[in-house]
């Protein structure tokens, strides 16, 4: 296992579509989180999944947004009616479960609504 | 609420010169994480450094040095030597032990390294 995985990394959507994004995280990681990250701005946290619980959701995370992690390993992170405001790029981030270790990220999905 | 503040967006060194990138955090909580990330226009995310709060040393990671002052709540970045591919964008984050592990990241500080 090589590190997290995202699909696709990129996506130009029409607005008012769904869209749906996929992260693979390492396999011994039991914590995934979703963040959305604008042009010149930092990560910002959208939400985040300890196994299969998803534990937490940021005010960020409208409610045309949904996010799953079935069986604790793959998650997917949705967008309904898409907005040109969801224009970002989506970043899944996952660790263990020790406090003193780094997020590993993938490498993000890029999207665009026109 | 945790909250880091990076008040340089962007920052010009010259090659093979030091450079200190700042950040300041806020939390309740007692015991949390420091990180410094870099981010290519590439888009990844890349680790570079760890500090945790209850660590008396400051972290080294070969160039990379993190000058940690809790009494001001401050994470500054070192990057001695710098090279041209230094050029990149580079946040401060924290986690803490309440709030499930999220990691929040600063705007960010975005360095130049001029030849």
């Amino acid at each position: 296992d090589t590190g997290v995985s995202q699909d696709p990394r990129h996506k130009i959507t029409k607005r008012g579509q769904n869209v749906t994004f996929r992260c693979d995280p390492i396999s011994e990681h039991n914590r995934l989180y979703w963040y959305r990250q604008t042009l010149g701005q930092g990560p910002e946290f959208l939400t985040y999944f300890q196994n299969e619980a998803q534990l937490e959701k940021s005010r960020l995370l409208s409610d045309r947004f949904s996010a799953e992690r079935p069986k604790g390993s793959f998650s997917t992170l949705e967008i309904q009616r898409t907005e040109q405001g969801d224009s970002a790029m989506y970043l899944c981030a996952t660790m263990p479960g020790r406090m003193n270790t780094e997020a590993f990220f993938g490498q993000g999905t890029r999207l665009t609504v026109v | 609420a945790q909250k880091i503040t990076q008040t340089q967006p962007g920052m010009f060194v010259q090659e093979k010169e030091a450079v200190t990138l700042d950040c300041t955090y806020d939390t309740s909580d007692p015991s949390y994480g420091l990180f410094w990330y870099k981010q290519p226009s590439s888009g990844e995310m890349i680790f570079l450094i760890y500090q945790g709060s209850y660590d008396q040393q400051n972290a080294t990671e070969g160039r990379y040095s993190l000058n940690f002052q809790k009494a001001r709540k401050s994470a500054n970045l070192v990057i001695s030597a710098s090279q041209l591919g230094d050029s990149a964008m580079y946040f401060c984050a924290m986690r803490g032990n309440l709030g499930g592990f999220k990691t929040i990241f600063g705007a960010g500080t975005r360095l130049f390294v001029k030849a």
